[in-house]
């Protein structure tokens, strides 16, 4: 059970578009379509943004995809904004009814 | 409104036990799949364990196995943590978390508890 990678931090300017990536294995990432990922603000709990790969919670605005290729899912976030900075956290079931997350990206807004 | 309200965090020795609880409200607890997740303040989320909605199905991060306990009355629609031999590094917010049905992710989120492991 070892976490997903995930980069440490990123950062753009307002309007840009970010990418965050989430790297697992065949066993979890690889195996299942079902990678969500979450938006943590300081001081808050976790939301959901993204599930089952690619799909939006209703209430979530189309700035955020997700998309998946091999063992490697990926948040985008297009036309960036201030209230986009936080914490992202990929998730990933992993078989055998466990869950693992990934390491948490440090969103920075410049 | 659903709400998550868990409790039973608090301070306590390396090696002792303590049992987190978690209320629900707002929804039919018995339908649901539901979660510990743990978060050391200011590091990332860690997934502690799960358990279906009848609870034929638990499952546990390494880190805890053979040391927590997951388990659910659904008459009571309330979720429980029982938390032996504790660590140093067992010390995090403990959050409750919910599975939307036939889903696999966390759609609703308890506030936390925190559990301080020190001697």
């Amino acid at each position: 059970q070892s976490a997903l990678t995930q980069p440490a931090s990123v950062s753009g300017s307002p309007g840009q578009s970010i990418t965050i990536s989430c790297t697992g294995t065949s066993s979890d990432v690889g195996s299942y379509k079902l990678v969500s990922w979450y938006q943590q603000h300081p001081g808050k709990t976790p939301k959901v943004m993204i599930y089952e790969d690619i799909k939006r919670p209703s209430g979530i605005s189309n700035r955020f995809s997700g998309s998946k290729s091999g063992n490697t899912a990926s948040l985008t976030i297009s036309g960036l904004q201030a209230e986009d900075e936080a914490d992202y956290y990929c998730c990933s079931y992993a078989g055998s009814s466990v869950v693992i997350f990934g390491g948490g990206t440090k969103l920075t807004v410049l | 409104e659903v709400q998550l309200v868990e409790s039973g965090g608090g301070l306590v020795q390396p090696g002792r036990s303590l049992r987190l609880s978690c209320a629900a409200s707002g929804i039919n607890f018995e339908d649901y799949a539901m979660h510990w997740v743990r978060q050391i303040p200011g590091k990332g989320l860690e997934w502690v364990s799960g358990i279906s909605w009848n609870s034929g199905t638990i499952g546990y991060a390494d880190s805890v196995k053979g040391r927590f306990t997951i388990s659910r009355d659904n008459a009571k629609n309330s979720l429980y943590l029982q938390m032996n031999s504790l660590r140093i590094e067992d010390t995090a917010f403990y959050y409750c978390a919910k599975v939307p049905y036939g889903h696999y992710f966390f759609d609703y989120w308890g506030q936390g508890t925190l559990v301080t492991v020190s001697s």
